[in-house]
């Protein structure tokens, strides 16, 4: 059966501060690994992740993929109250047309 | 504005009923998607369909009905059968059948609750 598991499930740390945030995969025919930041209802993109070893970057948020241990972090440097959020990550299956999504991590930054 | 319009955005039931969550895009996406959202199990895909007037069942399509009779709609009806109907509804649309890009456009989301 298809997995990814997020950890943790629930993070709490003060504005300022760097966090890591991680996602394993467990899929047949493994294509692309997507990153999604929830803050109220419609998740939005933030990374989609294909080749092992290359960070994405965007602002503070920075990602990468490990394709032989099977897993992704997302980092958030510098944290701001506006990351709270929950963040979500999905491993794209080769030829399906469909995503397996993780539990989520919900990040709450404190002022 | 292109986007996906969901409604409504709360919706309260009597246990037994049906009910019909929409969805709606104005992006000329093909493909769209049903998820359901539970605390602490993320999404969990419910029907998708790549084409009009075809659709396919996700991982939790019991208790759950679909139709796709215009590119632009891709309604959700949460029968009587569905045991735990409870849950964050989202909908979503990609540009085609691949998911090359990586970008799911998601509604707002309905929030329905069962008493």
């Amino acid at each position: 059966e298809d997995k990814v598991v997020q950890s943790p499930l629930s993070l709490v740390v003060h504005e300022g501060d760097t966090v890591t945030l991680n996602c394993s995969y467990e899929v047949t025919n493994f294509r692309s690994l997507l990153w999604y930041k929830q803050e109220k209802k419609a998740p939005t993109f933030l990374f989609m992740l294909t080749s092992s070893g290359i960070e994405k970057k965007s602002g503070r948020l920075s990602s990468i993929l490990d394709k032989k241990e099977l897993f992704s972090i997302l980092n958030i440097t510098a944290t701001q109250t506006g990351d709270s959020a929950i963040y979500l990550c999905a491993a794209i299956i080769q030829g399906a047309q469909k995503l397996v999504f993780g539990q989520g991590t919900r990040l709450t930054i404190n002022p | 504005d292109g986007g996906i319009t969901q409604s409504p955005k709360y919706l309260f039931r009597k246990e037994g009923q049906n009910v019909t969550l929409s969805c709606e895009q104005n992006l000329n996406h093909d493909a769209m998607y049903w998820y359901r959202q539970d605390p602490g199990q993320g999404l969990r895909l419910i029907y998708y369909s790549q084409i009009v007037n075809d659709f396919q069942k996700g991982d939790i399509a019991e208790g759950y009905s679909v139709s796709r009779e215009k590119k632009e709609s891709f309604p959700l009806t949460v029968t009587s059968a569905q045991k735990n109907p409870t849950a964050f509804y989202l909908c979503a649309s990609s540009l085609g059948i691949n998911i090359v890009t990586g970008e799911l456009f998601f509604g707002e989301g309905s929030r329905l609750t069962v008493l």
